[in-house]
Parts: C-alpha cells; structure tokens; sequence
C-alpha cells in the first residue's frame, strides 16, 4: 500500500542551526513533491514544489531534495530563527492528476 | 484576494445532529478540495471538486458525509448524523488545476460532536 513517512518526533533545533527533515514514501511514482508549513490553528501554507526531474529546489532559506531512486525528500532549513517552528508536512501527487496525499508532519521547534 | 474563506471557524453539535461546513474558493480557481485532519490520522483528501464536479470522494468516511459544489464560488460539506468520532478540523483548499497544483488552505473548521 502506498505510504508517506515523515519524523512524528519533534525537531529541536537551536536558532542558527541547519534544520533537516526527511519525507520517505513507498509505492508512489509522484510527477512532484511540495512540502507545507503549517502553524498551530491555521491551514497549510505551500512553500516549495520539486518536481521529479528535479534534483534540487530552493527558495530563500529554504533547500528541498528529491531522490526518487531512494524514495525521499529532503528539506532543509539554514540560518532556522525561531519564526520557523511550525509543523511541516510533505505531499506528493496521487494517481489521479493534481490529488494530494499528505505525510503526517514533522514538528519543528528553534530555540533561541 | 481574501483567499479562501471558510465558515463557521468553530462549531460545536451534539451527536445526531446535522453539520454544515461550507468554503469559498479562490476566485478563479477551478479545483477545490474538502480535508480532515486529526492528530491520530493526520490530513485526509475527503472529496474533491473540478469545474464543479465531484472527482474522486473515495476519501469519504461513510453515507452520513456528502459534498456538494453548485457553482464555482460556493461549496458545502455535510454530515447528517453527526458522531463524536467526527470531530476533527475540516480544511478546505483550492487550486487552479491548468497551470499550478499548489494548493490554498482555508483557516479550516474546527468541529467537536459532543
């Protein structure tokens, strides 16, 4: 069965420090990959879109990572202030065009 | 744009009772899409919509939920009875299939079936 995997355990980081997380998936062939932040009582917010043929993506202090031969993604975020703790949920493009299937997040918190 | 707004923000029903979500896409955007989240399932693709026709609702919990979409402005959820087990925040988000598949979340529904 098709399945996305990010870290459920928090990532404490300290402000400054390269903040990494990993997206891997099983039996899914996705055209692209986008990753979202999402802020405690809000909706996601898009951030980055990779696609397949796409090795890498980035966009300000953000790095995004697409091996599609090891299944998984990267993303990455440098100089991390405390404004970047947020939840981050990877999603990748179901079978039928532009559906969505979401990762379950990776929580993310930057100590000053 | 006001991007995609979503009413109410909170709803509180007592089980049995019938719930109505509803969510105004982005104008412009011809792609909706109704979410659940919870902590233990995370965010579920409930139903989505293109150019106002139902696409795939295989995400669809059970009979008690339905989606509708009249026009390109206006889409509503509905569950008729309400359960505890219901409680969940429902998102909805929009896209513009043709050019973007990014999509826009609305501030969702916070619901909690008693």
């Amino acid at each position: 069965s098709q399945k996305i995997e990010q870290n459920s355990e928090a990532l404490n980081i300290q402000e400054g420090k390269t903040a990494t997380l990993t997206c891997n998936y099983t039996n899914y062939s996705p055209a692209y990959l986008q990753w979202y932040r999402q802020d405690p009582g809000r909706g996601p917010v898009f951030l980055l879109l990779i696609r397949e043929n796409e090795k890498e993506k980035r966009k300000e202090r953000l790095k995004v990572t697409f091996d599609t031969t090891l299944k998984q993604s990267l993303f990455h975020i440098t100089a991390s202030q405390p404004a970047d703790s947020a939840t981050y949920l990877c999603a990748l493009e179901g079978a039928a065009g532009n559906k969505l299937t979401f990762g379950g997040g990776t929580r993310v918190l930057v100590k000053p | 744009d006001a991007g995609v707004i979503q009413s109410p923000r909170h709803e509180v029903t007592e089980m049995g009772q019938e719930v109505t979500l509803r969510c105004k896409p982005i104008s412009g955007h011809n792609s909706l899409f109704w979410y659940r989240q919870t902590m233990m399932r995370g965010l579920e693709l409930l139903i989505y919509f293109n150019n106002n026709v139902p696409i795939d609702d295989s995400g669809m919990p059970e009979d008690r939920f339905s989606a509708k979409m009249p026009n390109a402005s206006f889409s509503t959820l509905k569950i008729q009875p309400s359960e505890p087990r219901d409680s969940a925040v429902y998102f909805c988000a929009s896209s513009f299939s043709q050019t973007q598949e990014t999509q826009y979340f609305g501030p969702g529904t916070r619901l909690l079936v008693l």
